[in-house]
């Protein structure tokens, strides 16, 4: 069973850091791309990056351009999301999907809120 | 950016009536869209990708269509299982940005 796991969401202040790991189980992860979606409390999606299989190819959402860095471990089959600068409007569910457009299956999600 | 627009934003519909969301881009995307279904406090789940493919295991019911600018989305006869918000999502340009959603629930 494909299995997505995300952790390391919490309450951080506005200019913070925070990691978060998605631990994938169930499939091949070195074969796939990964992304990483969130979701503001009652508001709508919206993808933020996904990276390439070996990691050479990384994209992500205007927003968090410079402020957050997709990464990989295939040998964990982990995905990581760094993200620094954080500000009140990064506070979000966030969620990490298998595949590069067509997203799933995804995690549960962790939460991230970003406040004083 | 490609806009993407969902109509209506919320409906309610009784059990075993047909369904249909609507959503729009702001240019052609050709069939680079999918549609997904988020239950409350869940995860979405993908449905249908490249328009109109149902994803394994999702039910007959579901079903998608359309090209360029224009998508519709179906639910021949809904569920109480159905209650939900349905997303479309293009991905035909950076960013594959989601629609706003639509909420469907029982009448």
């Amino acid at each position: 069973e494909v299995q997505l796991v995300e952790s390391g969401g919490g309450l951080v202040q506005p200019g913070g850091s925070l990691r978060l790991s998605c631990a994938a189980s169930g499939f091949t992860f070195s074969s796939y791309w990964m992304s990483w979606v969130r979701q503001a409390p009652g508001k709508g999606l919206e993808w933020v990056a996904n990276i390439k299989q070996d990691g050479s190819e990384k994209y992500y959402v205007d927003s968090v351009k410079g402020r957050f860095t997709i990464s990989r471990d295939n040998a964990k089959n982990s995905l990581y999301l760094q993200m620094n600068s954080l500000r009140a409007e990064d506070t979000a569910v966030y969620y990490c999907a298998r595949d590069r457009f067509l997203l799933g299956p995804w995690g549960q999600g962790t939460l991230v809120t970003v406040s004083s | 950016d490609i806009q993407m627009t969902q109509s209506p934003s919320s409906l309610s519909a009784s059990v075993g009536d047909r369904v249909t969301i609507t959503c729009q881009a702001s240019q052609d995307i050709s069939n680079y869209l999918n549609w997904y279904q988020q239950k409350p406090g869940k995860a979405p789940k993908l449905l249908i990708y490249d328009a109109s493919n149902l994803e394994t295991g999702v039910p007959s019911r579901f079903s998608g269509s359309g090209s360029g600018t224009d998508f519709t989305f179906t639910i021949s006869s809904l569920q109480p299982e159905d209650i939900a918000t349905y997303y479309c999502q293009q991905y035909d340009n950076l960013p594959p940005d989601f629609g706003p959603g639509t909420k469907v629930d029982i009448k």
